[in-house]
């Protein structure tokens, strides 16, 4: 079965620093998404991305996050600044017309 | 603000026994409705989804959609250790494109050799 790929599995990176987090959805997707589940908490939407731009983001996609598809395979996260509680799972979603979106295997940031 | 709960659990079955799971949703604009299996560490793998009223079955797993009462429930029947896992139920406001999921906290399922 094809899949979502993401990498690094695990980032670790100092307070008020930069990341990104990459996403290769399956290639004849239209329709990427991230999510994001802190430990023990519920799984969380972030944004939803379509035709080249944020199509749906939630209150917690502030202006610390940007999504971008640079090269027509890759689906990255940005977050800038990063703080403790950006501590996560980062997982990427990809779909094509139909109802069924694929989760990749998860990133995991820890910011120390 | 768009709610779906679940009972947290754990809960626990032994093996070959009926597991039954239940979530209820707060916004009667849902339109589709989906049961994840996560094992710790990984990602949510979807296990069924139900659009309409009544009953669906996928081999062991049966989902049930009642609109009305804002409630769906999941069975899984015989049971196997390798169910043991948590349990997301997530709701879609959406239809098509719109994959904006609100995801309840999940119930753990134990299944006892």
């Amino acid at each position: 079965e094809p899949e979502v790929t993401q990498t690094p599995s695990h980032q670790v990176t100092q307070m008020g620093q930069e990341v990104i987090l990459r996403c290769v959805p399956i290639s004849n997707h239209l329709y990427f998404y991230w999510y994001r589940q802190i430990l023990g908490q519920k799984v969380e939407f972030l944004v939803s991305f379509y035709n080249n731009e944020i199509s749906e983001k939630s209150e917690i996609f502030d202006d610390q996050f940007s999504v971008e598809r640079p090269d027509g395979s890759n689906f990255t996260l940005k977050i800038r600044s990063t703080k403790l509680e950006d501590s996560a799972m980062y997982f990427c979603a990809s779909k094509s017309g139909g109802l069924r979106a694929f989760f990749g295997q998860g990133t995991r940031l820890t910011v120390v | 603000q768009k709610e779906v709960e679940q009972n947290s659990g754990p809960l626990s079955v032994p093996e070959g026994a009926i597991a039954s799971l239940n979530c209820t949703y707060s916004d009667r604009g849902s339109q589709s409705f989906f049961w994840y299996r996560q094992y710790s560490g990984k990602s949510p793998e979807l296990i069924m989804s139900i659009y309409s009223n009544g009953d669906k079955e996928d081999g062991r797993f049966t989902a049930q959609l009642n609109k009305a009462s804002q409630y769906v429930s999941l069975l899984i029947r015989d049971s196997q250790p390798s169910d043991s896992a948590t349990y997301l139920c997530a709701v879609n406001l959406g239809g098509g494109s719109n994959y904006k999921l609100t995801f309840g906290k999940g119930t753990l399922l134990t299944v006892n050799p």
